[in-house]
């Protein structure tokens, strides 16, 4: 099956600056790469996803990055706020049923 | 629009008791998710249904069953809790893009 590696673990940051998640896959077939940001007590929110058919998607301060020779993914926050403090997690399925997450990626933003 | 609704928020048993874990979506998705999340292990799906009357198992289903009972409701049963069942319980619908519910945080003493 699918096995999707995120990293770093942890990620603080100074507000305004940017942050950079990564994550990896094992599947070649994998063609979607949703993100998710959680926030504590809450499920988890989709807040961007990319298709293979595409190498860059952006959404105001967030954008993806896809390199499917490599296999990996990355999720960009640029000009980061408090509000952007969450666990963030990177998934890919091939089928758009049975996602793999990665093990999550907590973000502070330190004001 | 509610989205996902789980009821209950949180649940305390003992070993050997059975619940069942209710999930309902106001989408008209068709595919419906179950998944725990334990600390450092991200989401596992435990079972999907990708549409009403199909039931498929995910990474994790030992020790669970679920019923999806008509579009809408998606329920999780634990016929005898263990504790390493404890954990955090998210059901999830789809049509494109998951969207998932509040959770419901199971403890087995």
């Amino acid at each position: 099956g699918e096995n999707v590696e995120q990293h770093p673990s942890t990620l603080s940051v100074q507000e305004g600056d940017s942050a950079v998640i990564k994550c990896t896959y094992s599947d070649s077939a994998s063609n979607y790469f949703p993100w998710y940001k959680q926030e504590l007590g809450k499920g988890p929110q989709l807040i961007i996803d990319i298709r293979s058919n595409v190498g860059e998607k952006k959404d105001q301060r967030i954008a993806v990055t896809l390199n499917k020779t490599a296999k990996h993914f990355s999720l960009h926050i640029t000009e980061t706020q408090p509000e952007d403090s969450a666990v963030y997690f990177c998934a890919a399925t091939f089928n758009d049923y049975k996602l793999s997450f990665g093990a999550g990626t907590t973000v502070t933003v330190r004001a | 629009n509610a989205g996902v609704t789980q009821t209950p928020k949180f649940q305390v048993l003992k070993t050997g008791q059975s619940m069942t874990l209710q999930c309902a979506q106001d989408m008209n998705h068709n595919s419906m998710y179950w998944y725990r999340q334990d600390p450092g292990m991200g989401l596992r799906l435990i079972y999907y249904s990708a549409s009403e009357g199909t039931t498929d198992k995910g990474e994790v289903p030992n020790g669970y069953n679920v019923s999806r009972l008509n579009k809408r409701e998606f329920s999780l049963r634990l016929e005898s809790a263990a504790p390493s069942q404890t954990s955090v319980y998210f059901c999830a619908s789809s049509q494109a893009g998951q969207f998932f519910g509040q959770g419901t945080r199971l403890t087995v003493v």
